[in-house]
């Protein structure tokens, strides 16, 4: 399994952008790399996932490169309301064979 | 709209005692699975299963157990409940081969006394 190294946590401010950066040196070629937001008390939701380059959707764009060793997600703009958990994930596509990051604390001030 | 629920939300239990923690899903998923998440940790994989009668072992699997009869459905028991396994736990489905995209539950929070 893919063992993943994300920094404890990291302060902003709103409407910067911000970039949090995933180790996984011992990726496997048929590893994803997905994006999880946890606030407290509730589950995990989905952010972005991707396998390789670069991936944008709505609210959030993943960078990943040639090597594939890493990952950053990137936030544009954040906001008070995107205080939370990030978490990267690093798995199979069944997901019964991945890892998940111990989580990013981000804390975004006014 | 389809959902993952799980029940009950928190329950107090005693060591010792056995305990199950259901969770059911109407998305149709075949992928099914456990988590805990303990303060200052992530998410660690007790179970998981890929379809009806199937069930796998993860990193913590010891004190748990999953059985899997139908699709919707995937409860969690503990055997004999210590008070390690105190924790918050999440069950998780996925479709068959959507690489990695899970749908969580609100979690469970367990205290074992």
């Amino acid at each position: 399994l893919a063992k993943t190294t994300q920094p404890i946590s990291m302060d902003s401010y709103e409407g910067q952008e911000v970039n949090i950066t995933c180790s996984h040196n011992n990726i496997a070629t048929n590893d994803y790399i997905t994006w999880y937001q946890q606030f407290p008390s509730q589950g995990p939701r989905f952010i972005i996932q991707g396998y390789k380059t670069k991936v944008t959707n709505e609210v959030a764009s993943l960078f990943i490169p040639a090597d594939r060793k890493s990952s950053t997600l990137s936030l544009p703009r954040v906001s008070l309301s995107d205080t939370a958990v990030y978490y990267c994930l690093v798995g199979d596509t069944n997901a019964g064979k991945s890892t998940f990051g111990d989580g990013t604390t981000l804390t975004v001030k006014p | 709209d389809a959902e993952i629920t799980q029940s009950p939300r928190h329950k107090i239990t005693e060591t010792g005692r056995q305990v199950t923690l259901a969770c059911h899903q109407t998305w149709n998923h075949n992928n099914m699975f456990w988590y805990r998440q303990d303060l200052g940790h992530g998410l660690r994989l007790i179970h998981y299963s890929y379809g009806v009668h199937d069930t796998n072992k993860g990193e913590v699997s010891d004190g748990y157990s999953v059985s899997r009869s139908n699709t919707e459905d995937l409860p969690l028991t503990l055997e004999s409940a210590a008070s390690s396994q105190t924790s918050v736990y999440f069950c998780a489905s996925s479709e068959h081969n959507r690489a990695g995209e899970l749908f969580f539950g609100e979690g469970s929070r367990l205290t074992v006394l």
